[in-house]
Formats: C-alpha cells, structure tokens, sequence
C-alpha cells in the first residue's frame, strides 16, 4: 500500500527469505517502470526497470512483475540478505521525456 | 568514474533567508533533473533540463523556486524566503541521452535542507 505522512509501510523478513513488495501505479498511458532502493543518507539506487510490453523480467535476485490490468507492480527479492534492508520505490513514466513519478515507498527491514 | 555529486551535503539556514544548492551530473549526460522528498515521503518532481531546449518547470511548488543549469552541465537550484515547509532533501538525477525515455536516472545523494 501507499503511506502517508511520515509512516511508510513497513515489510520485515527473515534473513534468507523471499520479499515481495507491491506498488500501485496511477496511470494506465505509463509505459516505463523502474524500482530503486535508496539506503539510509543516499540518494536512489537503479535496481530493474521494465517495459510495459512486458509483464516480467529477472535480475539477479531480483524479478519485477507487471501488470497492466490492474496497475500493479511488485519486486521479488530472493534469499533476502541483511544489504537489503533499504527504502524500496517503484516510479512510473508517464510519457514524454523521462519524467520519473515515485511512489511514496516501502522499508524493508531484513532480520537475522 | 564520479556519479551524481551535490553541495552542500546539509544546509541549516533561518526561515526568509536565501538557499543555493549545486548539482554536478555525470559527465556528458545532457539530461538533469531536480527532485524533492520530504521526510517519509516519495520524491516529488520539480524541474528538469535537457541540452540547450526550454526546461520544464512544471514541478517548482511556487515562484520562491528556481534553477539554472550553465553550459548543460552543472545546475543550482535557488530557493528564496525560505519557510520551513521547504524543508527536505533535495536530489539531483542525470541522465545519458537525448530527450529518450526509458532510461534509468542516476541520483546524488541529495542536500539535506533544514529551515528553522
């Protein structure tokens, strides 16, 4: 889900698990997603990024899922590490140039 | 080679005073943006410069806003008066190619601004 104000939706796993972290997008013209990480003082970090004539792509161990019917995009993290614990955002391209618009995020707290 | 480098790192300043905040982008990347996020908060877009065309200003949140880019390199984003609802951390992106969608933007890490 989407948060608000100062709390962002919070996802804890275990060290060694699998995470899936969702995101809804807004507009069904968007043809570009990308998801990034943005850990503690940094700025965003390029984790993978999709077409919307795709519905899935892999990284290493890292799959996005997309789909165009309902707006929905979710990132797969397998085998969760420590390194993972960040701020997850998924942005969308509207059209035009690259014109980024984020989401408000999801924390990923990873536990030993 | 260097990424996205931004100044100061943090900026304290008191309410009504003037801020100026630099933006170095990769080398040779003609594409510069300007993002905005409050605490807890998604990045919100502000403006963006690509080559020698008009920006895009649509995202500046009032005219108290503004930002120069020289020589399609380095940008300075200007806030005048500032009130403590500007308070933020304000990220730089780059990126390599002409006016092309689909590509990734590469952040700094950001001016943390702190209005009092």
């Amino acid at each position: 889900g989407e948060s608000v104000g100062l709390h962002l939706p919070t996802l804890s796993v275990q060290e060694g698990d699998n995470s899936i972290i969702n995101c809804a997008y807004s507009n069904s013209a968007s043809d570009y997603f990308i998801w990034y990480k943005q850990e503690s003082g940094k700025g965003p970090q390029f984790i993978i990024d999709i077409r919307s004539n795709m519905d899935k792509r892999q990284g290493q161990r890292v799959t996005v899922l997309l789909n165009k019917t309902v707006k929905h995009l979710s990132l797969q993290i397998a085998a969760t590490q420590p390194g993972d614990s960040a701020v997850y955002f998924c942005a969308e391209n509207t059209g035009g140039y690259n014109k980024l618009i984020f989401g408000a995020g999801t924390r990923l707290a990873v536990h030993p | 080679g260097a990424g996205v480098s931004q100044s100061p790192s943090n900026k304290v300043t008191e309410k009504g005073k003037d801020v100026e905040l630099r933006c170095d982008p990769i080398s040779g990347h003609t594409a510069l943006y300007w993002y905005r996020q409050s605490l807890g908060q998604g990045l919100e877009f502000l403006i963006y410069f690509q080559g020698n065309s008009a920006p895009d200003k649509s995202g500046l949140p009032s005219d108290r806003f503004s930002a120069e880019r020289t020589g399609g390199s380095v940008s300075t984003l200007t806030i005048q008066r500032t009130q403590q609802e500007d308070s933020a951390v304000y990220l730089c992106a780059s990126s390599p190619r002409t006016g092309r969608t689909n590509e990734k933007l590469f952040f700094g890490s950001g001016t943390q601004l702190s209005v009092l």
